[in-house]
């Protein structure tokens, strides 16, 4: 089955720095990649989203970027605020149909520092 | 429109009792899921269906059952619990997904924080 590999786990940024969180897929035949934020206490809430035919994706201050040649995508967040801290999840989608086995990472706990 | 809903919010279990999850949804959507959230391990797909009728097993299905009667209705029961089923199980629903098309948002319902002793 899909695996999927999340670093770091755990980053820190001061307030109006970048962040950036990779992720990498073992299934060559995943073809779609959403990135969830969940919030202490909250449900996941789907914040971005790349399909396979497309390399970048952008809104506002948050892109998601996808190499498939090397198996790997990664979440951009620019000028981060304090509410960007939460906790982030990448995943990928194995089946034909969709996201009927989406396979999580294991999140990174992203800190804004005022 | 409620979106996905779960009851209860928490709950409290003894060994080897047994109990039904409850997730709903309002929005027609025929894809529905239980996830598992464990500190440090991300959310691991318990079971999944694709419609009403229609289940199958994701990647930790063993010590429970679902059932799709209905596209509104996905429970998930705990036939006998075991204390490494303390968890946080999340709810989820998207759209049918066609074939050959891509897929679409997961929806999430709030969870519910499941205690074994």
């Amino acid at each position: 089955g899909e695996n999927v590999e999340q670093h770091p786990s755990t980053l820190s940024v001061q307030e109006g720095d970048s962040a950036v969180i990779k992720c990498t897929y073992s299934d060559s035949a995943s073809n779609y990649f959403p990135w969830y934020k969940q919030e202490l206490g909250k449900r996941p809430q789907l914040i971005i989203d790349i399909r396979s035919n497309v390399g970048e994706k952008k809104d506002q201050r948050i892109a998601v970027t996808l190499n498939k040649t090397a198996k790997h995508f990664s979440l951009h967040i620019t000028e981060t605020q304090p509410e960007d801290s939460a906790v982030y999840f990448c995943a990928a989608s194995l089946s034909n149909f969709g996201n009927e086995k989406l396979t999580f990472g294991t999140g990174t706990r992203l800190t804004i520092i005022p | 429109n409620a979106g996905v809903t779960q009851t209860p919010k928490f709950q409290v279990l003894k060994t080897g009792q047994s109990m039904t999850l409850q997730c709903a949804q309002d929005m027609n959507h025929e894809y529905m899921s239980w996830y598992r959230q464990d500190p440090g391990m991300g959310l691991r797909l318990i079971h999944y269906s694709v419609g009403a009728g229609i289940t199958d097993q994701g990647e930790v299905p063993n010590g429970y059952n679902v059932s799709r009667s209905t596209t509104e209705d996905f429970p998930l029961r705990l036939l006998s619990a075991a204390p490494s089923q303390t968890s946080v199980y999340f709810c989820a629903s998207s759209p049918r997904i066609l074939a050959g098309r891509a897929a679409d948002t997961q929806y999430f319902g709030p969870g519910t924080r499941l205690t074994v002793l």
